[in-house]
């Protein structure tokens, strides 16, 4: 059981280039999550997702594009990566308001 | 709105000492999840605790205690007889009951465990 799968793991962008960070769970998760951590802050919560075909936006959404096609995939996309999303990325899902599940998460790097 | 604030940004540690953590929440609603997770030096994030706001009572599992105080809306976590395995980030979060998309995290406190 592999839990939530980021890829992936590390990450060099140039300004303006774009990329999509994968994320994929096989535990049957109806919600799915994106944040980003910054170096000493929490998690702020980026795009979440309650199912298949349904999205909202999180406390900082801009410059970030999300789809859920399928249960198991919550893709992020970043369109024009500027510096100032350099970070940790997480994934995470869970079962409702159950304990959410982290990834281990991708490390973006925007120069 | 809601926050949560942990107010010791790091701690060190000799091995074998106890050592409390200390989380500080604020929220306008009635009902909510309180978590605690351990982010080890190899960056992924671990789920401790979840405790119900209807729930006052202590909790002990292992080398680890938390205590939830409604009254002064804290929810502190204490580790007993630390250990170099317990140096970590440690993160308190909050979320409203029924609203999984506001998870709330305090920005965490970095233990240093020594030998």
């Amino acid at each position: 059981n592999a839990g939530v799968t980021q890829t992936p793991k590390f990450r060099i962008l140039k300004i303006g280039q774009s990329m999509t960070l994968q994320c994929t769970q096989d535990m049957n998760h109806n919600y799915m999550y994106w944040y980003r951590q910054d170096p000493g802050m929490g998690l702020k919560l980026i795009y979440y997702s309650v199912g298949a075909g349904i999205t909202d936006k999180g406390e900082v959404p801009n410059g970030y594009n999300v789809s859920r096609s399928t249960t198991e995939d919550f893709p992020l996309r970043l369109e024009l990566a500027a510096p100032s999303q350099t970070s940790v990325y997480f994934c995470a899902s869970s079962y409702s308001t159950q304990p959410q599940h982290f990834g281990d998460g991708t490390r973006l790097s925007i120069l | 709105a809601q926050k949560v604030t942990q107010a010791q940004t790091e701690i060190s540690v000799v091995e074998k000492e106890d050592v409390t953590l200390d989380c500080v929440y604020e929220t306008r609603d009635t009902t909510y999840y309180l978590f605690w997770y351990k982010q080890p030096p190899s960056g992924e994030l671990v789920f401790l605790i979840r405790r119900n706001s209807f729930d006052e009572q202590n909790e002990i599992s292992g080398r680890y205690s938390w205590n939830f105080q409604k009254s002064t809306s804290s929810f502190n976590f204490t580790i007993t007889a630390s250990q170099v395995v317990d140096s970590a980030v440690y993160f308190c979060a909050l979320m409203p009951t029924g609203t999984a998309s506001k998870l709330t995290f305090g920005t965490g406190t970095r233990l240093q465990v020594t030998l």
